[in-house]
C-alpha cells in the first residue's frame, strides 16, 4: 500500500491564531488529495479536494476563505485553518489515491487540533 | 435519507466466531465500494475493496456485493479481540473526482 505522512500529528493552539497541516506522499506522486474531519463518534466528512496546480474543490458548507488548501508539488499538500475556534477543534486527516487505482485511497495518520 | 448507511452497533461476537457488517448505499451508479478499520484515535485502514457483484476474499476478510440490492457486506473470520474497532464502509461514485462516500462506521466488539 501506498504511504502518507501528516504533520503534525497534534497541536493545540489558542483561538484567533491560523494552524498549518501538512501531508505528503512518501512514496508516490499524488495529483489528487483529500482532507476530511472527523469529530468525535461520527464519520469522515469530505472537506475538499486538493489538486496539484490548481485550485482546490471545496464540498458544500465548507469555507474555501477559512480552510485554505495549497497543492504545490506532486507529494505535498497543505491545509491552513484560519482563524482557528474552538468548534474547529477536530481530527483532519488526508487521503492520496494509490498505485492501486484512482479508486483506492490510502490515509495519513491524521493531525488532532484542539484550539482553546 | 444518507447516501451510505451502517448500524452503528455495537456489535458483539464472541472470539472465532463470524463477524458479519453490513452496509446499503443509496446511488445505483456507486462503482466501487471500500471498507475501512478504524481504531480509536487513530485514521482508517484499508481492509478490502469490491468492484463486482459476488465474494471476494482475502485471508479472514470476505466483501460480498449485491449492486440490484444495492448493499455490500463484510465477513470476517475467526474473529480475534484485536479486531475490535470501528468498521467504515466507503463508496466511491466514480467519475472524474473519486470522493468516497462514508457511512458513520459500525463498533465490532469481539469478547475474549
Amino acid at each position: 500500500g501506498a504511504v502518507v505522512s501528516q504533520h503534525p500529528s497534534r497541536v493545540i493552539c489558542k483561538s484567533g491564531t491560523s494552524v498549518k497541516i501538512e501531508c505528503r506522499s512518501l512514496d508516490f506522486q499524488a495529483t489528487t488529495m483529500f482532507w476530511y474531519r472527523q469529530f468525535p463518534k461520527q464519520s469522515l466528512m469530505l472537506m475538499a479536494t486538493s489538486n496539484e496546480g490548481s485550485k482546490a474543490t471545496y464540498e458544500q458548507g465548507v469555507e474555501k476563505d477559512k480552510f485554505l488548501i495549497n497543492h504545490a508539488s506532486l507529494t505535498l499538500s497543505t491545509l491552513t485553518v484560519t482563524s482557528a475556534h474552538p468548534e474547529d477543534s477536530s481530527f483532519y486527516i488526508c487521503s492520496a489515491p494509490g498505485r492501486g487505482g484512482q479508486e483506492t485511497q490510502y490515509f495519513g495518520p491524521g493531525t488532532r487540533l484542539l484550539v482553546l | 435519507q444518507k447516501e451510505v448507511e451502517q448500524n452503528s452497533g455495537p456489535l458483539s461476537v464472541p472470539e472465532g466466531a463470524i463477524a458479519s457488517l453490513n452496509c446499503t448505499y443509496s446511488d445505483r451508479g456507486s462503482q466501487s465500494f471500500f471498507w475501512y478499520r478504524q481504531y480509536s484515535g487513530k485514521s482508517p485502514e484499508l481492509i478490502m475493496f469490491i468492484y463486482s457483484n459476488g465474494d471476494k476474499e482475502d485471508g479472514r476478510f470476505t466483501a460480498q456485493l449485491n449492486k440490484a440490492s444495492q448493499y455490500v457486506s463484510l465477513l470476517i473470520r475467526d474473529s480475534q479481540p484485536s479486531d475490535s474497532a470501528t468498521y467504515l464502509c466507503a463508496v466511491n461514485r466514480g467519475g472524474a473526482t473519486n470522493k468516497l462516500i462514508f457511512g458513520t462506521g459500525t463498533l465490532l466488539a469481539v469478547q475474549p
